[in-house]
């Protein structure tokens, strides 16, 4: 069984570019989440999408956005980029909404924004 | 606010048992994960715990006090593929169907021989 797929695994960028992430989940799964990992701030949730609908959203500017697809494939973007936001970009695939269910989490996309 | 707090770094000795600790303070809560991240890899989940008391998995055990905003993550038999960083993370939300995590900055262990 295929884990979660993210891509690109590693790019750079200059300030005040846009960037896009994409993130395929496990086969049959429905829910995605995105995470930003820092080494200051550790995990830091972005927003979380269900059947195609943003569930919830955290304490990010609005240059931070997503979406899911039919399919539950899922992409971040990130307009007007700052040095702030250099991190590893993290998603998680999970079967279910809620209750105690795992987060499968992909390898990551590392952003370097300069 | 949101605050989750646990050791920054731990160092133990191979065979040996080490807890690491996690308090939560948090406007609400639906359950307390833990994760272990091996540096340059993805997070994978060890535990989950809902209700008060002890989940035991093998060589790792996962405690909850809710009443006191506290968990440990016990960990038996240390091998030196466990020096890894140990992420508490809480669903601080009362509704369940959510999969938004509040993660602590990690505890990074160090197992020596």
């Amino acid at each position: 069984k295929a884990g979660v797929t993210q891509t690109p695994r590693y790019l750079i960028k200059t300030r005040g570019q846009q960037v896009t992430l994409s993130c395929s989940p496990i086969s049959g799964h429905r829910s995605v989440s995105w995470y930003q990992q820092t080494p200051g701030q550790g995990l830091q949730f972005l927003f979380e999408y269900f059947s195609e609908t943003q569930r919830n959203k955290g304490n990010f500017p609005g240059r931070f956005s997503g979406r899911q697809f039919s399919n539950s494939r899922s992409e971040m973007n990130v307009s007007t980029l700052e040095l702030g936001d250099s991190a590893l970009y993290l998603c998680a695939s999970s079967l279910h909404a809620g209750g105690g269910g795992e987060l499968f989490f992909g390898e990551g996309s590392r952003l370097t924004v300069l | 606010g949101q605050n989750i707090d646990q050791p920054t770094e731990m160092t133990a000795t191979e065979g040996a048992i080490v807890q690491i600790n996690c308090t939560y303070q948090t406007s609400g809560f639906n359950g307390l994960f833990w994760y272990q991240q091996h540096a340059g890899e993805a997070p994978t989940f060890l535990s989950y715990n809902v209700l008060d008391g002890l989940e035991e998995k093998g060589r790792f055990s996962s405690f909850l006090s809710r009443s006191k905003g506290y968990s440990y993550l016990l960990l038996k038999e240390l091998q030196m593929k466990d020096s890894a960083s140990y992420l508490c993370a809480v669903r601080a939300e009362y509704r369940g169907a959510t999969n938004k995590l509040i993660f602590g900055t990690g505890t990074l262990l160090a197992v020596q021989p």
